[in-house]
């Protein structure tokens, strides 16, 4: 089992819909990280976070630390938001400060 | 442009031979991290340096060794090629210890034929 799971793997939806990417993990964390990677391979951090909520733009990162769940939310999709979502962590700092991956989700949005 | 730089962006190599990967960090960032993505496996980590020590290892091979220079820059070196190595390498930076967020490179695409 993987220590960060993403859910949907795939999501296909139409332009303008509400879109929400689930994210969960296993124990505790010092932060949890949503990244972009579009199909040219190149990855985008969107945001970081530990605690509450973040907001840029059209996205919307949350996380709830008790129960161990993050969600990427992202209002008004485009098709340009087309890509592979991926949730990452940092596990406590006796794991170091490297990155766990969740395995990704690959949203396509039509016009 | 990111701030990181890798090179070279793609690289084709035979089977049993040996590549170097290079990496150049956002100014003023220590820490150096080497990930490799594969369709099989997904993101994974292989190692990290901070200012020019090994800092953590992961699920890297015995076959691949790296080292962070004293300008920061770090090398990633895979020897013994195998198929099974064909994967994107990316590189990211991190600016200290601190609750800090990572930036990435655009990432090597290795491919061994």
């Amino acid at each position: 089992k993987n220590e960060v799971e993403q859910s949907p793997q795939n999501l296909t939806a139409q332009e303008g819909e509400f879109i929400t990417i689930n994210c969960s993990y296993s124990v505790g964390i010092s932060a949890l990280h949503w990244l972009q990677q579009h199909p040219g391979g190149g990855i985008v951090s969107l945001f970081m976070l530990s605690s509450g909520k973040k907001k840029h733009g059209r996205l919307i990162a949350t996380i709830n630390i008790q129960e161990k769940h993050s969600s990427l939310h992202i209002t008004a999709s485009h098709p340009r938001d087309s890509a592979v979502y991926i949730c990452a962590v940092r596990f406590g700092e006796t794991s170091g400060s490297r990155l766990t991956f969740g395995e990704g989700t690959q949203l396509t949005v039509n016009p | 442009d990111s701030g990181v730089t890798q090179t070279p962006k793609h690289l084709i190599t035979a089977t049993g031979q040996r590549v170097t990967l290079r990496c150049s960090p956002r100014s003023g960032d220590l820490s150096v991290y080497w990930y490799q993505q594969s369709l099989d496996q997904g993101l994974q980590f292989l190692i990290q340096y901070y200012n020019g020590e090994e800092r953590a290892k992961g699920n890297i091979l015995e076959r691949f060794s790296a080292q962070q220079f004293p300008d920061l820059h770090s090398e990633l070196n895979l020897s013994s090629l195998e198929l099974g190595d064909s994967a994107l390498y990316f590189c990211a930076s991190r600016t200290g210890t601190g609750g800090y967020g990572y930036t990435f490179g655009s990432g090597t695409r290795l491919t061994v034929v």
